[in-house]
């Protein structure tokens, strides 16, 4: 089973701040890696796919990078409706696995 | 767009079976594949598994054993069972358009293990 780790588990940053979070993954997914932000009691929503795919709607401070084994999750400058947790999922197999998450808080 | 509505029991006894069904509106649900993901209080998202337009199933290896979906297509539902359940198994279960990555969402349903 294909494993993903995020970094950091929690992130404290300020409105305005670049925000990078990165996910790896235990074995070569090539590109087939999506982004998801999930808030307080709502499901998630997806935000990247293809690794660098920006979901139709999705601003475009949200932007994603990477390839093989490493990616990365950047938001440009952090906006208040930007607090939230967000996860990483692999597709590469016909089994799916999601990152552990990451939450970003107002520092 | 297609519209996701998850139903079901909201409490289920230990050892019990758990069963789900999310309501596909806006598109068919023989056009699509169809995901389970469900999260425990505090915790990260889970893939339970998924379904194709075939009918063929793919779960997650470590609850494979329990788990068995299936589609409806006369009422435009797909469905999730889960036996021998157990407090562990308490969680908001979600039901998503699988395009590999989860492209559309339920709201999510809780479903409690207890007596």
């Amino acid at each position: 089973d294909i494993q993903l780790t995020q970094s950091p588990s929690t992130l404290s940053a300020s409105v305005g701040d670049r925000v990078t979070i990165t996910c790896r993954a235990s074995q070569s997914i090539v590109t087939w890696l999506a982004w998801y932000q999930q808030k307080p009691g709502k499901a998630p929503e997806l935000l990247i796919y293809k690794a660098s795919s920006l979901e139709t709607g999705v601003p475009s401070r949200f932007s994603g990078s990477g390839s093989g084994t490493e990616f990365t999750l950047t938001i440009s400058s952090l906006q208040p409706d930007d607090f939230a947790t967000y996860y990483c999922q692999q597709y590469n197999s016909f089994s799916r696995t999601f990152g552990q998450g990451t939450k970003v808080e107002i520092k | 767009q297609v519209q996701l509505q998850e139903s079901g029991p909201g409490l289920v006894k230990p050892s019990e079976t758990l069963s789900l069904t999310c309501s596909v509106s806006g598109g068919s649900v023989s056009s699509f594949y169809w995901s389970w993901i469900r999260q425990s209080a505090g915790k990260g998202l889970e893939w339970i598994g998924r379904i194709d337009t075939s009918g063929s199933t793919y779960y997650n290896p470590s609850l494979t054993s329990r788990v068995t979906m299936s589609v409806d297509t006369s009422k435009n539902q797909f469905s999730l069972k889960v036996g021998s359940v157990t407090a562990a198994d308490t969680a908001v279960y979600y039901c998503a358009r699988d395009s590999g990555f989860a492209s559309g969402w339920g709201q999510g349903t809780l479903v409690t293990v207890s007596s």
